[in-house]
């Protein structure tokens, strides 16, 4: 079974549009991290969010974090085609070890 | 200062080989943990070592071990190797134990098995 569950699974947008990536645990959140890949390569730190309803923001990135809905979400405004790749949420419910969402496949066409 | 550093970077090996992978961690960083990722069971923790300890281990049979050295640099073994285990295997490593808020990842290691 899957401790995080990633929403959708791929998503192709338009460059220029909006996008949101969904991130649900079964198990209650104490801290949730996010992370992009490119295909086939290490992952790179996004941010990370430990109280519920923090927000945080990184250029065109925004990440929320609803503890109640044990939910987190990922907004690109404006997306570009450098934002496509694999976005990762991670985060360890059980304190025991890091479990890593299903991940969401990105693709902005110009 | 270097990140991490993983080699080889791409490895082809036939089913019932083993195989070792290695992972050097960012200078000063004490914790290395080892991921496994296929496009079927996504990204999972398989262990992480600590001061030359394995603090955490993932649910993977006993063919896939580690160790950590002296200087934190980490090897993981895969014994009897599977068609299964094809995969891309990151290391990542972080100042202390557990420390998920600076865990930085290394390139990977594509292995094939035929």
């Amino acid at each position: 079974s899957q401790e995080l569950e990633q929403s959708p699974q791929s998503l192709i947008v338009q460059e220029g549009k909006n996008l949101t990536i969904n991130c649900t645990s079964s198990k209650t959140l104490y801290g949730l991290y996010w992370y992009k890949q490119k295909y086939g390569e290490g992952l790179i730190f996004l941010m990370m969010l430990q109280k519920g309803g923090e927000e945080k923001s990184h250029e065109k990135i925004t990440a929320k974090l609803d503890e109640k809905k044990q939910q987190s979400s990922l907004h690109i405004t404006a997306s570009q085609p450098s934002h496509a790749g694999i976005y990762l949420c991670g985060a360890d419910p059980t304190g025991n070890q890091f479990y890593f969402g299903t991940g969401t496949s990105l693709t902005v066409i110009p | 200062k270097a990140g991490v550093t993983q080699t080889p970077r791409y490895l082809i090996k036939t089913r019932g080989q083993q195989v070792t992978l290695s992972c050097s961690p960012i200078s000063g960083h004490r914790s290395v943990s080892w991921y496994q990722q296929t496009p079927g069971q996504g990204l999972q923790f398989l262990f992480e070592y600590f001061s030359e300890t394995q603090r955490n281990k993932g649910n993977f049979p006993g063919r896939f071990s580690g160790r950590q050295f002296s200087n934190s640099r980490s090897e993981m073994n895969v014994s009897t190797l599977e068609l299964g285990d094809s995969a891309l295997y990151l290391c990542a490593s972080s100042l202390e134990y557990r420390d998920a808020n600076e865990q930085f990842f290394g390139p990977g290691t594509r292995l094939t098995v035929l």
